[in-house]
């Protein structure tokens, strides 16, 4: 059974850093291409970032291009998202995502930050 | 980047009746390998996202007959043949043939 875990989700203050991290089973991650998607309360989601599965190539949203950063573990069948200096407007649930067929087919249950004072 | 537009945005239908969702794109979803990568995704209460269709009409394991995708180009539907109480929640469109990928702003569908 496919399966995305993440964690690292919390309240930080406006300027301040998190990491978040997604443990995944049931593949192999080494194989495909992951994304992290985000969701405002209420909103649709967003597409945020992505990395290649030999780490080589990675993507960001203009709105969190030189503050986000994706890396992954394949040994250790991780993905990761740093995000520094954090804004009240990234304020959502971030979801650990996988590609297929340049679709997203499996969702981790999300990890909620919320960036407030 | 792509803009993706659903409608309607809130969708009222009664127990075993057909629904119907529409999604157009600002740009033709074809690829230059001839896939036209477009998905459906269903979002119930409480929940995250779970892929339903993909490259316009492919249903995913586990998904229900009664879903359905049809569409090309930047013209995409999704139909529910006889909504049952389960189908409840929001309905995304998602294209995957340009970067970034981009989704619609959903459809909330409720039992009437």
């Amino acid at each position: 059974e496919v399966q995305l875990v993440e964690s690292g989700g919390g309240l930080v203050q406006p300027g301040g850093s998190l990491s978040l991290s997604c443990v995944v089973s049931g593949f192999t991650f080494s194989n495909f291409w992951m994304h992290w998607v985000r969701q405002a309360p209420g909103k649709a989601p967003v597409w945020i970032s992505d990395i290649s599965p030999d780490e080589s190539t990675t993507g960001y949203v203009a709105s969190v291009r030189g503050r986000f950063t994706i890396s992954r573990d394949n040994a250790k069948n991780t993905l990761y998202l740093h995000m520094n200096n954090l804004r009240a407007d990234d304020t959502a649930v971030y979801y650990c995502v996988r590609d297929e067929s340049r679709s997203l087919d499996y969702w981790g249950q999300g990890a909620l930050v919320t960036v407030s004072s | 980047d792509v803009v993706m537009t659903q409608s309607p945005l809130s969708l009222p239908v009664t127990l075993g009746q057909p629904a119907s969702i529409s999604c157009r794109s600002g740009q033709s979803l074809v690829h230059t390998d001839g896939n036209t990568y477009f998905s459906w995704f269903q979002q119930r209460p409480g929940q995250s996202p779970r892929r339903l269709i993909y490259k316009v009409s492919n249903r995913d394991s586990g998904v229900p007959d009664r879903f359905s995708g049809s569409g090309s180009g930047t013209d995409f539907t999704l139909e529910i043949s006889r909504v049952e109480a389960e189908d409840v929640g929001v309905y995304y469109c998602m294209q995957g043939t340009h970067w970034p990928r981009t989704f619609g702003q959903g459809t909330k569908l409720e039992i009437k």
